[in-house]
């Protein structure tokens, strides 16, 4: 079974407005990665986050990592109608690395 | 640099049919991916490769093959194609080294089996 698990499914939020989307995923891990999807294409690299992080940031995003409830959430601030996209969380555990089902997030200019 | 190239970008076959998706990276990465995805269940990992002539099977490997031919190239093979197998297939490669472990996808291949 997979790994992390995104939620919400879907978002639909205003230009301007802040996103914010949940993972949730089973197994200890090393890191945990965020990427993104924008639709018919490959997924894009967006941060990673360590195991022994709690918070990282990189321009408009925020990620957090809590171990102890094995969940992260990305944040991205002031959305953009152009981070209309599907977003998904990967955990790496030294051997493989596993997708959620993803979070599609619409942003309505 | 062209990163990962996958090919064909499309393909239809019939029941019963194989062939092979390739995948090359140029960016000598040591491990190699092969994901499907299908629509609302995300990206599942059907095999990887850690190195150069090694594979391990992912969460859902039956009805595939691997080959990691070189540190370049990872293909994989249907032999006998069933409509249960049509998804998106992603390539994808990592250094996986102990600094980056970041995974960087092919444009995918889009396989329909009737």
């Amino acid at each position: 079974s997979q790994q992390g698990e995104e939620d919400p499914q879907a978002l639909s939020i205003q230009e301007g407005e802040n996103a914010t989307m949940n993972c949730s995923y089973k197994t200890s891990i090393n890191n945990l990665q965020w990427y993104r999807q924008n639709s018919g294409r490959g997924l894009v690299h967006l941060i990673l986050i360590r195991s022994n992080e709690r918070e990282k940031h990189s321009g408009r995003l925020r990620v957090t990592l809590d171990t102890s409830k094995k969940s992260s959430s990305l944040l991205i601030t002031a959305s953009r109608a152009a981070d209309t996209a599907s977003y998904f969380c990967a955990t790496d555990d030294n051997n493989d690395m596993r997708f959620g089902a993803g979070t599609r997030l619409t942003v309505k200019p | 640099n062209a990163g990962v190239t996958q090919t064909p970008k499309f393909q239809v076959l019939k029941t019963g049919q194989s062939m092979t998706l390739q995948c090359a990276q140029d960016m000598n990465h040591n491990s190699m991916y092969w994901y499907r995805q299908d629509p609302g269940m995300g990206l599942r990992l059907i095999y990887y490769s850690a190195s150069e002539g090694t594979t391990d099977k992912g969460e859902v490997p039956n009805g595939y093959n691997v080959s990691r031919l070189n540190k370049r190239e990872f293909s994989l093979r249907l032999e006998s194609a069933a409509p249960s197998q049509t998804s998106v297939y992603f390539c994808a490669s990592s250094p996986r080294d102990s600094r980056n472990t970041e995974a960087f996808f092919g444009q995918g291949t889009r396989l329909t089996v009737v």
